[in-house]
């Protein structure tokens, strides 16, 4: 248990289907991201959240949806996917700060198998 | 962009010392070096990470080179459950580089 937890951690959605991700920490960060991992190949940073606001979005489609209500919390709405969209999606949180902590260098959760058929 | 490079795989035997290498020439001199490593279908776990000098841990040691452009992931006695995909990653703390960007990695298997 790293303190970042993930649900569900499967999930299978059909091209219709409309989904969410959650992600939880209690690790008193202020800084919470999304990433997605398809089948071999790097994780890839798709949303960067600080102290609740996005400051970054990676060119991701607009069928990727993040929220982020309060600095435990991420969500990641999910609708109309494809089957490429198909992958590990993995959450995680971090405390920048100066110097760096092991903490300022991201805790992961566990991830969620998405699945579109 | 991967700042950093690393052999594809290595393997080692079980009790050994496993010593991964990683190449990041273009380092910045406020940039630290992170280790990850992520077992099959897991989220990445933090290992380690240096500035200039060697550190260790209870999971590992980092050795950076003087001049930093390259370092070395030393477990000491490497058991099977250290078979994973393991990450060095240049980043710095704050700013536009302070983004934890992953790159291939290299694959270490441990054998009996």
């Amino acid at each position: 248990e790293t303190g970042v937890t993930q649900t569900p951690r499967h999930l299978v959605m059909g091209m219709t289907n409309k989904k969410s991700l959650k992600c939880e920490q209690h690790l008193g960060h202020n800084a919470m991201y999304w990433y997605k991992q398809s089948a071999k190949k790097p994780l890839e940073l798709m949303f960067v959240y600080s102290l609740e606001e996005r400051v970054e979005n990676n060119s991701v489609p607009s069928r990727f949806s993040p929220e982020c209500p309060n600095s435990s919390h991420l969500f990641l709405h999910l609708h109309t996917l494809q089957p490429e969209d198909s992958a590990l999606y993995l959450c995680a949180s971090s405390q920048p700060g100066w110097p760096p902590t092991p903490f300022d260098g991201y805790t992961f959760g566990s991830g969620t198998r998405l699945t579109v058929v | 962009d991967a700042k950093t490079t690393q052999p594809p795989s290595m393997d080692c035997a079980e009790g050994r010392a496993a010593n991964l290498p990683c190449n990041h020439s273009t380092i910045s001199g406020n940039e630290y070096v992170y280790w990850y490593r992520q077992i099959h279908s897991q989220g990445p776990q933090y290992i380690i990470h240096g500035l200039k000098n060697n550190e260790t841990n209870e999971m590992a040691s980092l050795i950076i080179t003087e001049d930093r452009k390259s370092s070395t992931l030393i477990l000491p006695h490497a058991t099977l459950r250290d078979t994973a995909v393991y990450y060095c990653i240049v980043r710095a703390p704050t700013g536009a580089n302070s983004k934890l960007t992953f790159g291939k990695g290299i694959t270490l298997s441990v054998r009996p």
